[in-house]
């Protein structure tokens, strides 16, 4: 099984529209979980934290169900600027922190 | 969050070359790591920078192929050795927020080699 597995998209989403995105990770010592967001042809860029028990950032919101191991990142009212690739990412407790090869979002006009 | 800068941010090189990528970090860092990632594909990790001692390589990476240094806690070298087509992608540094366990990473360097 893959340490990390992430449906690829993409996701082809009207702009306004709200768009989730689950991820399941196989390492149940796993730690910590992130979000990034990765323009193309650009580094990955921390979009937020993931605690145990949800946390939201305007429109975005992100879940964790350590029983199942999956984590979920919801974006609401999407804009034009969401368009990105979203790499789910949890961190092992030797520091190493795993990337899937992320799900890929167009906003549509 | 830390400031990562990297150089070159690009070159063209050629088989049998090596090429040496700089990582500069502004501010003093416990952690730092070496990524690639080719073309469509996800990031992995090269290796662990260590200060002082030598790098911590992942499955599939070897020194004589990607020698690292770390001299302080604020820069660190990642060389591709005798580079062949297979080494063209993007080259990633990767640091550890202080106060936080996330990670930050430079602009990256773009490499093909023909």
């Amino acid at each position: 099984r893959k340490e990390v597995e992430q449906d690829p998209g993409p996701f082809n989403v009207p702009e306004g529209a709200t768009v989730a995105f689950n991820c399941t990770y196989s390492n149940s010592a796993s730690q910590s979980f992130f979000w990034y967001r990765q323009d193309c042809r650009k580094e990955p860029k921390l979009l937020m934290s993931v605690y145990s028990s949800g946390n939201e950032d305007g429109r975005f919101t992100a879940q964790l169900n350590r029983a199942s191991q999956y984590i979920s990142l919801l974006i609401r009212d999407s804009k034009l600027s969401d368009s990105a690739t979203y790499l789910c990412v949890p961190q092992n407790r030797d520091d190493k922190i795993i990337f899937g090869k992320g799900t890929r979002l167009h906003i549509l006009p | 969050s830390a400031v990562i800068s990297q150089k070159p941010s690009r070159d063209i090189c050629q088989r049998g070359t090596s090429l040496t990528i700089q990582c500069q970090v502004d501010s003093q860092v416990t952690m730092m790591f070496w990524y690639r990632q080719q073309p469509g594909q996800s990031l992995t990790l090269i290796a662990t920078a260590n200060q002082g001692s030598e790098a911590t390589y992942e499955s599939g990476f070897v020194i004589d192929k990607f020698p690292i240094s770390r001299p302080n806690l604020t820069f660190s070298t990642l060389t591709v050795s005798n580079m062949s087509p297979e080494d063209s992608s993007i080259y990633l540094c990767s640091v550890e927020g202080v106060s936080t366990d996330t990670q930050y990473f430079g602009p990256g360097t773009r490499l093909t080699v023909l």
